[in-house]
């Protein structure tokens, strides 16, 4: 089956860090980019990061530059956030999509992973 | 990287259209030719409808279509369907590896 897998949320306190995890299956997964996208409760959608299929290429929003990390591990077919000095902001349902024809289009999401934080 | 600008809400009755617009700047919509669309039903993970401004990947019905001019980009879904409500996402690439959504519209079909 066709799917990604998302992992890894719970509750953290401001300032501490959490590390973020996607399985691949059923499809090639070092032939496309990957990207995460949040979602805060109740919100709008925020692209975080995308990384290219060799992760030569990488981009990540002003809002978590410096703080956040994407990975990917081709041979394990995952994907991963390293999320660092968390703020209340980064409160979301943190999604993992797959890119599609360009590295941005995203055509197979995940259920997404819910990060609170919080004190 | 300031969110794409999106009506909060637009409505139409069944079998009508109705289009979604989607304003930027020559730094994303105006600048690449790389708008997208996704359609959010509640509690469920986005859905692509549109890529490339204009192009419907396989299995998205004709009913839906895109289009720009200057920095602003548009949906239109015609012949709407109960199904059709949903929270629409546009979404354009914005240089350097990143990209910026809307803020999102809710589509109700009355």
């Amino acid at each position: 089956e066709v799917q990604l897998v998302e992992s890894g949320g719970g509750l953290v306190q401001p300032g501490r860090s959490l590390r973020l995890s996607c399985a691949a299956s059923g499809f090639t997964f070092d032939d496309y980019a990957m990207s995460w996208v949040r979602q805060p409760p109740g919100k709008g959608l925020e692209w975080v990061s995308s990384i290219s299929w060799s992760s030569g290429t990488i981009g990540y929003a002003d809002s978590v530059k410096g703080r956040f990390t994407i990975s990917r591990d081709n041979a394990m077919k995952s994907l991963f956030l390293q999320m660092n000095s968390l703020r209340a902001e980064d409160t979301a349902l943190y999604y993992c999509g797959k890119g599609y024809i360009d590295d941005w289009y995203l055509d197979l999401w995940g259920r997404g992973t819910l990060v609170t934080v919080s004190s | 990287q300031s969110a794409l600008t999106q009506p909060r809400s637009v409505s139409g009755s069944p079998g009508q259209s109705v289009t979604i617009s989607c304003t930027g700047t020559s730094s994303d919509v105006g600048g690449y030719n790389y708008v997208s669309w996704y359609q959010q039903h509640p509690g469920k993970a986005p859905k692509l409808m549109i890529y490339d401004v204009t192009k419907r990947p396989s299995g998205v019905p004709d009913r839906f279509s895109g289009s720009k001019s200057g920095n602003t980009a548009s949906l239109t879904i015609s012949g709407l369907q109960a199904e059709d409500e949903a929270d629409y996402y546009c979404c354009s690439y914005a240089g350097y590896y990143t990209q910026v959504f809307g803020g999102g519209t809710k589509l109700t079909v009355l």
